[in-house]
């Protein structure tokens, strides 16, 4: 089976930097996906990594310790725009399993 | 652009009544899948598909079948629709990497 543990909500002010943990348990492990969702919309994809370690895209980055079943978003310079939902998900093969979503309150 | 498209963007049915959902991928991606999202669940997995004619079952099947008979194309079947299926369902394609593309959704309530 499988599970993703991640905080159900996180608040943080305009300009701030903020991170979004997930730990997992899943047999058969390709990667760990983040997703985010505004809300009345579909989730769209921020990143991946299959590898240990630090993937950066401009005011995100995510990071993975396969070792401890551990990710975390680090989200840089925050905007009003970026209150949405967060998803981790794992990638086993041939699908993917999400956790139940970080909520992102930005605050001006 | 690639594009994943759902038939309908909302939908009302009443109970008992069989209701398809389609979805349509221009991106020619073996894998697809579909999710239903409800408030507090994430997204929960139905079935997916690898392959066409290809399926397999998600954490809850129970209540839904699906057919793939073209690559682009992976249809949900409720069977028989009951109130505890009003959901958000989210069709998804990927291919072998870690990014999957999703659709806009379909608001499903069943009366």
């Amino acid at each position: 089976g499988q599970s993703l543990e991640q905080p159900s909500e996180v608040t943080a002010v305009e300009g701030a930097i903020v991170q979004i943990n997930c730990t997992y348990q899943t047999s058969g492990f390709y990667g760990l996906s983040w997703y985010q969702q505004h809300d009345g919309g579909a989730p769209t994809f921020l990143s991946y990594n299959a590898l240990d370690g630090l993937e950066e895209t401009g005011r995100f980055s995510s990071f993975l310790s396969r070792s401890d079943s551990y990710g975390y978003l680090l989200l840089q310079e925050l905007q009003m725009k970026d209150s949405a939902s967060y998803f981790c998900a794992v990638r086993p093969p041939n699908k993917f399993y999400f956790g139940s979503g970080t909520k992102l309150n930005v605050k001006p | 652009d690639v594009k994943v498209t759902q038939s309908s963007r909302y939908l009302v049915k009443r109970t008992g009544e069989k209701v398809f959902l389609e979805c349509v991928q221009d991106m020619d991606h073996e894998n697809m899948f579909w999710y239903r999202q409800d408030p507090g669940l994430g997204l929960r997995l139905i079935y997916f598909s690898y392959d066409v004619k290809m399926k397999e079952k998600g954490d809850i099947p129970e209540g839904y079948s699906v057919s793939r008979e073209k690559k682009e194309r992976f249809s949900l079947i409720l069977e028989s629709a009951s109130t505890n299926q009003t959901s958000m369902y989210l069709c998804a394609s990927s291919l072998r990497g870690g990014e999957a593309f999703f659709g806009q959704g379909t608001r499903l309530t069943v009366v």
